[in-house]
């Protein structure tokens, strides 16, 4: 029944290391996404993709970038792991269409990435 | 630029009270939705309840009611008879349209509501 999934639920990286969170859908969908998720500032959006190989940056696209090679799967790479990239990540996926978009996203569990 | 604010960051309620939870909007587009999310303690997002900009008729499912008042631009959730389940964040978001109809959702702050038993 599990429809988003994200490769890991807890994770810890050292400063400067390359960081891959990997998020994988099976209900087809076209649009994917990823959030960050802080205490006070609620989800801000780091990237979308609407299409295989097509990305959008969000609102806070610094120090990060994606990967979308298949419709199902969408990857965040930090480039160069730093402290204030500790956050909890969340992947989301959606249909197009007029007549889907009542049913908003559909989210993974979150992954919450730790940076020492 | 199309903005969510909800102002309270915490709540109480005692158990099987109804409770509302604020969330404004602020948007120049006359067609938006309006969505609200709980996320419980585990972390996954749940999605509550939608409104459109042209719904007649607020938005209701089970125990969550959406008090919808376009002309003050504002969408609270109701959650009557709390359960200690309910206790959880919950976020109020809007639905940002685009021309390729696809849509992207901006996020209000959240709210942590507690049950009390």
């Amino acid at each position: 029944d599990v429809k988003v999934t994200q490769s890991s639920r807890y994770l810890v990286k050292r400063t400067g290391e390359k960081v891959f969170l990997e998020c994988v859908q099976d209900m087809d969908h076209e649009n994917m996404f990823w959030y960050r998720q802080d205490p006070g500032l609620g989800l801000r959006l780091i990237y979308f993709s609407y299409d295989v190989k097509m990305k959008e940056k969000g609102d806070i696209p610094e120090g990060y970038s994606v990967s979308r090679e298949k419709k199902e799967r969408f990857s965040l790479i930090l480039e160069s792991a730093s402290t204030n990239q500790t956050s909890m990540y969340l992947c989301a996926s959606s249909l197009s269409g007029q007549a889907k978009i009542n049913y908003g996203y559909t989210f993974g569990s979150g992954t919450r990435l730790t940076v020492v | 630029a199309q903005k969510i604010t909800q102002t309270q960051p915490g709540m109480f309620v005692q158990e099987k009270e109804a409770v509302t939870l604020d969330c404004t909007y602020d948007t120049s587009d006359p067609s938006y939705g309006l969505f609200w999310y709980k996320q419980p303690s585990s972390g996954e997002m749940i999605f509550l309840i939608y409104q459109g900009s042209y719904d007649q008729q607020n938005a209701t499912e089970g125990r969550y009611s959406l008090n919808f008042q376009k002309a003050r631009k504002s969408a609270n959730l109701v959650i009557s008879a709390s359960q200690l389940g309910d206790s959880a964040m919950y976020f109020c978001a809007m639905r940002e349209p685009r021309m390729d109809s696809s849509y992207k959702l901006i996020f209000g702050s959240g709210t942590r509501l507690l049950v009390r038993p």
